[in-house]
């Protein structure tokens, strides 16, 4: 079945540090994939998409850009704040009903 | 603003009681979703509901039940809980035509006893 493989946090970074955080899928198809990120105490949110294959989605100056041949979609972010401390999480969508399937989530703390 | 409202954020229960989880959704969005939260698991998918009456088995849906007899609302029932039901459950919704976008409840944490 489908799956999506996301680093092992935590990741700790110093403020304005530049923040990646990979993640492959595995899908027989061409799904959508997505990024969530949890704020604590929170539901997920989603942070950003795509929808296809080279298709770069961004939100917040994050950005995640969709590599078939290597099936990754990592998260990037040129200069993090404290305010982007949270649970990232990968995921993808294919098929009917919109079933979303997640990654294990990455904790990112970042210290002023 | 659109909301995904889950009945409680923090329940405690003791093994074999019966436990209900409620969501309510005021986007009139056509499919809801039952999520468990575990660390180093990540998100789990219990069952999910495409329209009124219809549910669908996830990934993980051995000891749980659900019900949605309205659009708007969607139960998940823990028929006899467990201590290795002790988890954060997140319940989500999703318009058919809103390009797969997911909007989530901030979550109820099951404690069982």
């Amino acid at each position: 079945g489908d799956s999506v493989t996301q680093m092992e946090g935590p990741v700790t970074l110093s403020e304005e540090a530049f923040l990646t955080i990979n993640c492959t899928y595995t899908a027989t198809g061409y799904p959508s994939l997505f990024w969530y990120v949890q704020y604590p105490g929170e539901g997920l949110q989603l942070l950003l998409k795509a929808t296809k294959a080279d298709d770069k989605g961004s939100n917040k100056g994050f950005e995640a850009t969709y590599r078939k041949e290597t099936t990754s979609f990592h998260l990037e972010k040129g200069s993090v704040q404290v305010s982007d401390s949270a649970v990232y999480f990968c995921a993808l969508s294919q098929g009917g009903y919109q079933k979303v399937t997640f990654g294990t989530g990455t904790k990112l703390q970042v210290i002023p | 603003d659109v909301k995904v409202t889950q009945s409680s954020r923090y329940l405690v229960k003791r093994t074999g009681e019966k436990v209900f989880l409620e969501c309510v959704q005021d986007m009139d969005h056509e499919n809801m979703f039952w999520y468990r939260q575990d660390p180093g698991l990540g998100l789990r998918l219990i069952y999910f509901s495409y329209d009124v009456k219809m549910k669908e088995k996830g990934d993980i849906p051995e000891g749980y039940s659900v019900s949605r007899e309205k659009k708007e609302r969607f139960s998940l029932i823990l028929e006899s809980a467990s201590t290795n039901q002790t988890s954060m459950y997140l319940c989500a919704s999703s318009s058919t035509g809103g390009g797969e976008k997911l909007f989530f409840g901030s979550g109820t944490q099951l404690s069982v006893l």
